[in-house]
């Protein structure tokens, strides 16, 4: 079945630093990924969709130029978190959706973030 | 915008079956869906119903009602292994919204 692949799962960075989360889509072509943030005890928010080949689509109250997402080819999106804080970490899930229509999205495993 | 809504927490015993709802209001609405999410773990898909009507897959159902914005799923012969949150997601291919997730607890 269709895979999509998290990398790293688990991350500790020092404030101030920056980290690139990678997301793959194994065995099929994503030409859109989503990235989405969950912190405990809440649900998953979208943050960004991830266009190959164009700018991504970031939603209200996220910063593009802290959360950087390149999607350069139909299997590869990265999520770079610059200047890391504390208030950063976070669980960081991307997507992918498999069918034309939409009707099955795979996730990735996540990758948790931690800032210290 | 989308605005969805389901339980926070649950409780049933093992062996029973449990229904979770969930009610949604949204703008482009093309379908439905269900993940379970273990703590700590990127969620899982378990449906996606376009379609009114009930799906049944193994021991997991879901079922969908567009002119009333209203899901369900259902869980058959509950194993502790159950045990999760469990998702309700509306949307469509662009745009995926999640609710806050029902965590279901099976007891003994």
């Amino acid at each position: 079945g269709a895979v999509v692949s998290q990398h790293p799962s688990w991350v500790i960075c020092k404030s101030g630093t920056s980290v690139k989360i990678e997301c793959r889509s194994l065995d099929f072509q994503a030409t859109t990924m989503f990235w989405y943030r969950q912190f405990p005890k809440q649900s998953l928010m979208l943050m960004a969709t991830s266009n190959e080949g164009s700018k991504a689509t970031y939603e209200q109250g996220v910063e593009k130029d802290k959360f950087l997402i390149n999607h350069a080819s139909l299997t590869l999106s990265t999520l770079t978190v610059t200047s890391a804080h504390p208030e950063d970490s976070s669980f960081y899930i991307c997507s992918a959706n498999y069918g034309g229509q939409g009707n099955t999205i795979y996730f990735g495993e996540g990758s948790w973030l931690t800032v210290v | 915008g989308q605005n969805i809504d389901q339980p926070t927490e649950m409780t049933a015993t093992e062996g029973a079956i449990v229904q979770i709802n969930c009610t949604y209001q949204t703008s482009g609405f093309n379908g439905l869906f269900w993940y379970q999410q273990h703590a700590g773990e990127a969620p899982t898909f378990l449906s996606y119903n376009v379609l009114d009507g009930l799906e049944e897959k193994g021991r997991f159902s879901s079922f969908l009602s567009r002119s009333k914005g209203y899901s369900y799923l259902l869980l058959k012969e509950l194993q502790m292994k159950d045990s999760a949150s469990y998702l309700c997601a509306a949307g469509g291919y662009q745009k995926v919204t999640f609710g806050i997730g029902t965590k279901l607890q099976v007891i003994p």
